[in-house]
């Protein structure tokens, strides 16, 4: 079956503007999280999705936001780039309920200039 | 403090030696997982083990072992007969509801990037 698609693959911005990512889960699978992998931090939880509710946060400023659709499809949002969110963006799915196997997508790399 | 560790930034090995990774953790929880995953160049990460703090069983799955020891907080990660295509980033994680863990929420270690040179 179709693995997690992530679009788009590669963006670049300029400080200030924002920057919206998507991912599609693999399906039948009901949660979706997000990760930020830096050199310096290494891989971040940002958020998890269950059933279009955000479950779970990590210690991200408010600039992150996301969501997830009924169609178990999550986007993520980033307002007012700073330099700092260049990062791969990493959409991970899986079916819910006791920690398990998560499906990782192969990211969008962003970069702020 | 960091609550998962991986000591090795950087391994080299030579095609078919054997090589261990290491990975030490933190938690106050009684009940935690563990996990391994494997990151190759693609940048997808990939999911080799998962093991629940009730099972210190050490497990085999082919060339790879995993040794979990709960009275060092160790969980160590064995490829036997190492191959060029095992070169990867390998990260260890886990999940504790000490840290507000839950399906998605994993805390990662910093990886231990491995290259097998042949």
């Amino acid at each position: 079956k179709a693995g997690v698609t992530q679009t788009p693959r590669y963006l670049i911005k300029t400080r200030g503007q924002q920057v919206t990512l998507s991912c599609s889960p693999i399906s039948g699978h009901r949660s979706v999280s997000w990760y930020q992998q830096t050199p310096g931090q290494g891989l971040q939880f940002l958020f998890e999705y269950f059933s279009e509710t955000q479950r779970n946060k990590g210690n991200f400023p408010g600039r992150f936001s996301g969501r997830q659709f009924s169609n178990s499809r999550s986007e993520m949002n980033v307002s007012t780039l700073e330099l700092g969110d260049s990062a791969l963006y990493l959409c991970a799915s899986s079916y819910g309920g006791v920690p398990g196997e998560l499906f990782f997508g192969e990211g969008s790399r962003l970069t702020v200039l | 403090a960091q609550k998962v560790t991986q000591a090795q930034t950087e391994i080299s090995v030579v095609e078919k030696e054997d090589v261990t990774l290491d990975c030490v953790y933190e938690t106050r929880d009684t009940t935690y997982y563990l996990f391994w995953y494997k990151q190759p160049p693609s940048g997808e990460l990939v999911f080799l083990i998962r093991r629940n703090s009730f099972d210190e069983q050490n497990e085999i799955s082919g060339r790879y072992s995993w040794n979990f020891q709960k009275s060092t907080s160790s969980f160590n990660f064995t490829i036997t007969a190492s191959q060029v295509v095992d070169s990867a980033v390998y990260f260890c994680a886990l999940s504790a509801k000490e840290y507000g863990g839950s399906q998605g929420n994993l805390i990662f270690g910093k990886g231990t990037k491995l290259s097998v040179k042949p």
